[in-house]
C-alpha cells in the first residue's frame, strides 16, 4: 500500500488565488513528521513546511500553511497569493518515527504539477 | 556555499562502465541521504548515513550500488557496471538528525547512460 498518496497530478491557479495540494498518508506509527517540498524545473528540492504527528497547531510558513488532519490522516498544503514563481512540482512526504537523535528516510508522493496562471 | 553540493551536475557514461557521483553536506549535518528520482519510479530512499553508525543500505537496488562517507561529511555513491535503467536524477540531502529532522536536499546528479 501507498504510504503517501497525492491524488492531483497537475492543477492550474490563477495567480493571486489560494491553492490546496492534496496529501493523505498511512502510518501505524504514532511518531512522525510531514514535509513538503518544491521541485521547480531547476530539479532542485526545496523544503516549505513541516508538521510533527503531536504538533497541536498547523504550520505556517509565510505563505505556506499546512492543514493537518490527523484522524483523516491528510496534510493538505495550502498556498495563498499564489505567485507566477510558485509554478513547480510539489511533494508530499512522510518520515516514520520521531526524528530526534536518529536518521530516517522520507516516503514520497508522486508530486502535483501546479501551474499559476496570470 | 551553505547547501549541500553534488557533483558532476550532469554525467553521460556508457553502459557498462563504473560512476561515481559526490555530495558535500551542510557543515555539521550528522545525517547524510541519497535518493533517485526517475520517470518510473518517482523518489526513492537508496542509502542514509548517521554519524559512526552503521548506514542504512535498504534501499540500494543491486550489489552493483554503494557508498560511503568518510570522515562523517564528504559521500560518494559509487554505481559499478552501469545500466540503462540507472538513468535517473541522484540527490543527495543531510539532516541534523534532531528534532525536525530537516532533510536539505543539494540539486542533484543527472545521470544518463547510453
Amino acid at each position: 500500500a501507498q504510504k503517501i498518496t497525492q491524488t492531483q497530478p497537475g492543477m492550474f491557479v490563477q495567480e493571486k488565488e489560494a491553492v490546496t495540494l492534496d496529501c493523505t498518508y498511512d502510518t501505524s506509527d504514532p511518531s512522525y513528521g510531514l514535509f513538503w517540498y518544491k521541485q521547480p524545473s531547476s530539479g532542485e528540492m526545496i523544503f516549505l513546511i513541516y508538521q510533527g504527528s503531536y504538533d497541536q497547531q498547523n504550520a505556517t510558513e509565510g505563505r505556506y500553511s499546512l492543514n493537518f488532519q490527523k484522524a483523516r490522516k491528510s496534510a493538505n498544503l495550502v498556498i495563498s497569493a499564489s505567485q507566477l514563481g510558485d509554478s513547480a512540482m510539489y511533494f508530499c512526504a512522510m518520515r516514520e518515527g520521531s526524528g530526534a537523535g536518529t536518521a530516517s528516510k522520507l516516503t514520497f508522493g508522486t508530486g502535483t504539477r501546479l501551474q499559476v496562471t496570470l | 556555499g551553505a547547501g549541500v553540493s553534488q557533483s558532476p551536475s550532469n554525467k553521460v557514461t556508457e553502459k557498462g562502465k563504473d560512476v561515481e557521483l559526490r555530495c558535500d553536506p551542510i557543515s555539521g549535518h550528522t545525517a547524510l541521504y541519497w535518493y533517485r528520482q526517475s520517470l518510473g519510479q518517482g523518489l526513492e530512499f537508496l542509502i542514509y548515513f548517521q554519524g559512526n553508525s552503521a548506514p542504512d543500505k535498504s534501499g540500494l537496488p543491486s550489489d552493483r550500488f554503494s557508498a560511503e562517507r568518510t570522515g562523517g561529511s564528504v559521500s560518494t555513491l559509487t554505481i559499478q557496471r552501469t545500466q540503462q535503467e540507472d538513468s535517473a536524477v541522484y540527490l543527495c540531502a543531510s539532516s541534523l538528525a534532531w528534532r525536525k529532522n530537516i532533510q536539505y536536499f543539494g540539486a542533484g546528479t543527472r545521470l544518463s547512460v547510453l
